[in-house]
C-alpha cells in the first residue's frame, strides 16, 4: 500500500494563479515527519520543509505555504502567485521509520 | 549545499557488466542512503548506512549491493546489470534516521542496454 499520495499527476497554470499540491499520507506511528522536496528541470532535489507530527501550526515562507491536517492525514503545499521559476516535479515524502516518497506532482507555469 | 557528491554523474554500460556508483560527502553525517528515481515511481531507496560498514536493504534491493569502509564515502554496486536498473540514482545523507530531512546529491544517470 502506498504511504505517500500524490494524486495530481501535472498541474498547468498561468503565471500569477495559485497552485495548491494535495499530499496525503498513511501512517500507523503517532511520531513521524513530513517532507516537500522540488526537482526543478536541472534535476536535483531541493528540500523545501519538514513538519513533525505534532506541530499541526500552519506555515508560511514567502509565496510558499502549508496546511497540515492530521485528521484528514493530509499535508497540502500552496505556491501563491505562481512564478515561471516554480516549474519543477514537487514531491511529498513521510519518514516514521524510512523515508517514503510520494510520485510526484509536476508544475507548470506558462508566461 | 549540503557537500555530496557522486560519481560518475552518467554512465552507459551493457547488460551483464558489473557497475559501481560513488557517493562522497564532507558532512560527517552518519546516515547515507541509495536511491533510484523512475517515472510514477517518485524515489525508492535501495540500501542504507547507519554507520562504517553497517547496512541495511530498503524496499528495491535486489540485484544491488553496497559498503560503507569510511565515514564518507558509500558505494552501490549493481553486481550484473541489467536493463531494468536503467534509471537515475541519487545519493542522501542526514544527521538522523528519521527526525531530519535528508540532503541529495546531484544524480547519476545510468543506462544500461
Amino acid at each position: 500500500a502506498q504511504k505517500v499520495t500524490q494524486a495530481q499527476t501535472e498541474i498547468s497554470v498561468v503565471e500569477k494563479e495559485d497552485v495548491t499540491l494535495d499530499c496525503v499520507y498513511e501512517t500507523r506511528d503517532t511520531t513521524y515527519y513530513l517532507f516537500w522536496y522540488k526537482q526543478p528541470p536541472s534535476g536535483e532535489l531541493v528540500f523545501l520543509i519538514r513538519r513533525n507530527s505534532f506541530d499541526e501550526q500552519n506555515e508560511i515562507s514567502g509565496r510558499y505555504s502549508w496546511n497540515f491536517q492530521k485528521s484528514t492525514s493530509s499535508f497540502n503545499f500552496t505556491i501563491t502567485a505562481s512564478q515561471v521559476v516554480d516549474s519543477a516535479v514537487y514531491f511529498c515524502a513521510l519518514n516514521d521509520y524510512k523515508l517514503s516518497f510520494g510520485a510526484g506532482t509536476t508544475v507548470t507555469v506558462r508566461a | 549545499d549540503a557537500g555530496i557528491t557522486q560519481s560518475p554523474r552518467h554512465k552507459v554500460t551493457e547488460t551483464g557488466t558489473p557497475v559501481t556508483l560513488r557517493c562522497h560527502q564532507t558532512e560527517n553525517h552518519r546516515y547515507m542512503y541509495w536511491y533510484r528515481q523512475d517515472p510514477g515511481h517518485g524515489l525508492r531507496l535501495i540500501h542504507y548506512s547507519y554507520g562504517v560498514k553497517d547496512t541495511d536493504k530498503g524496499e528495491v534491493s535486489d540485484g544491488y549491493s553496497v559498503s560503507r569502509s569510511k565515514t564518507e564515502d558509500f558505494l552501490l554496486t549493481l553486481e550484473s546489470a541489467t536493463s531494468s536498473q536503467t534509471s537515475v540514482y541519487f545519493c542522501a545523507i542526514s544527521g538522523e534516521r528519521t527526525s531530519r530531512e535528508q540532503f541529495f546529491g546531484p544524480g547519476t544517470r545510468l543506462t544500461v542496454l
